[in-house]
């Protein structure tokens, strides 16, 4: 059972336009949602994160927005720059407990940006 | 800066050879964690350790086992290595947030 789903495999947009990465989860237990981009031969790389009690965290182009009531989140990046060009993985977590750091990822989603 | 390294970047293997994959953490981490990467599939937990010599099955652990004897090292292990089993293996540690990755390795088995 996928928990975390990003059900776009590629996305593909023009420089200095917006990309928007799309993520959906069915556990109510999660509380902590993470992206990571990831480049071809190298390991996955932290991007952006945000709690549960926040719907929107923005780091410089990057902003991801959190729907609770829809249990979706969204990752901005504007504007697209070509070296942004990865696959990107929606994480999430529940924390506390005995969760152990542990994250559950979606299939991700590859995104090229076209100069 | 926190650092994870694997022992192999790539590794080719044949199919029945027991294979080790080392992971080295430098931030005195608790957790850490083995994933496997295939397209389409994202990245599936294999086994995570929360501590010295223990550890958990995550969600695809046929085929494998580890070993957690130092806090810092993370072993993962292929006792039988058959050809579905060829696949890019990524390490990571963690501070209860965030996970650090490292470069990975990709292992193929003939």
């Amino acid at each position: 059972d996928q928990q975390v789903k990003q059900n776009s495999p590629s996305l593909s947009v023009q420089e200095g336009r917006i990309s928007i990465l799309n993520c959906d989860y069915t556990n109510s237990m999660f509380d902590y949602f993470l992206w990571y981009k990831k480049y071809p031969a190298e390991g996955p790389t932290f991007l952006i994160s945000i709690s549960s009690i926040k719907d929107k965290n923005e780091d410089g182009r990057f902003t991801v927005f959190l729907n609770k009531s829809a249990k979706h989140l969204s990752l901005h990046i504007v504007p697209s720059q070509p070296g942004d060009s990865a696959v990107y993985f929606c994480a999430a977590k529940a924390l506390g407990g005995t969760s152990y750091g542990k994250l559950t990822f979606g299939q991700g989603t590859i995104l090229t940006v076209h100069p | 800066d926190v650092k994870v390294t694997q022992s192999s970047r790539y590794l080719v293997k044949r199919t029945g050879e027991k294979v080790f994959l080392e992971c080295v953490q430098d931030m005195d981490h608790e957790n850490m964690f083995w994933y496997r990467q295939d397209p389409g599939l994202g990245l599936r937990l294999i086994y995570f350790s929360y501590d010295v010599k223990m550890k958990e099955k995550g969600d695809i652990p046929e085929g494998y086992s580890v070993s957690r004897e130092k806090k810092e090292r993370f072993s993962l292990i292929l006792e039988s290595a058959s050809t579905n089993q060829t696949s890019m293996y990524l390490c990571a540690s963690s501070d209860s947030y965030e996970q650090y990755f490292g470069p990975g390795t990709r292992l193929t088995v003939t």
